[in-house]
């Protein structure tokens, strides 16, 4: 079963709006992260939120964490042309031992100028 | 402070060559992760190693593909015999110590095989 789905698949807003993107899990995690992945670059990780953490800041990104719905959100407020990229939540396997990391089929952002 | 290296950044095979993916991770860092990723879609666990062991290696196809991070050197991830399905983004990661959570990745190594 595939872990950390994000939705929507795809958002186009106008510069200076906010975006928000979901994404569900299913399984126990220890943490889930969020990274950036720009059009044929690597991923840039953006934030790392713990089980035990309900939402986290840094900069212009908000990210809130619900455990019992199993799922997680990532706020972009005022948003920028530069933040147009590909946004995955990645979720670690919850169990001793291994350390992979699960990726979504991540949300794609337009920001338009 | 640089980054993860990964080389070569591209890199095109015929069917049947193999293809050799270098990983040096961050300064540091002795925990090493491999995921592929296929076009619009998001990456995929593959291997995760630590200095000259084989930690889960629960993603990596059964056959053609082997993986290492030697003592002394970048980590290699090989693919025999390469086929058409292989043509993929393939990327390193790398973490300080368990469990950190965070993966700093590299650029990755797209493969082409023609």
């Amino acid at each position: 079963s595939q872990q950390g789905e994000e939705d929507p698949q795809a958002l186009s807003i106008q510069e200076g709006e906010n975006a928000t993107m979901n994404c569900s899990y299913k399984t126990s995690i220890n943490n889930l992260q969020w990274y950036r992945q720009n059009s044929g670059r690597g991923l840039v990780h953006l934030i790392l939120i713990r089980s035990n953490e309900r939402e986290k800041h840094s900069g212009r990104l908000r990210v809130t964490l619900d455990t019992s719905k199993k799922s997680s959100s990532l706020l972009i407020t005022a948003s920028r042309a530069a933040d147009t990229a590909s946004y995955f939540c990645a979720t670690d396997a919850g169990s001793s031992g291994s350390e992979k990391l699960v990726f979504g089929k991540g949300t794609k952002l337009t920001v338009n100028p | 402070n640089a980054g993860v290296m990964q080389n070569p950044r591209h890199l095109v095979r015929r069917r049947g060559q193999e293809a050799r993916l270098r990983c040096s991770p961050m300064k540091g860092h002795s925990h090493v992760y491999w995921y592929r990723q296929l076009p619009e879609e998001g990456l995929k666990f593959m291997v995760y190693l630590q200095k000259e062991n084989i930690i889960d290696e629960s993603g990596m196809p059964k056959e053609r593909f082997s993986a290492e991070f030697p003592k002394e050197g970048p980590s290699i991830l090989r693919i025999q015999q390469v086929v058409r399905g292989d043509s993929a983004a393939y990327f390193c990661a790398s973490s300080r110590t368990r469990p950190s959570g965070e993966q700093f990745f590299g650029p990755g190594t797209r493969l082409t095989v023609l």
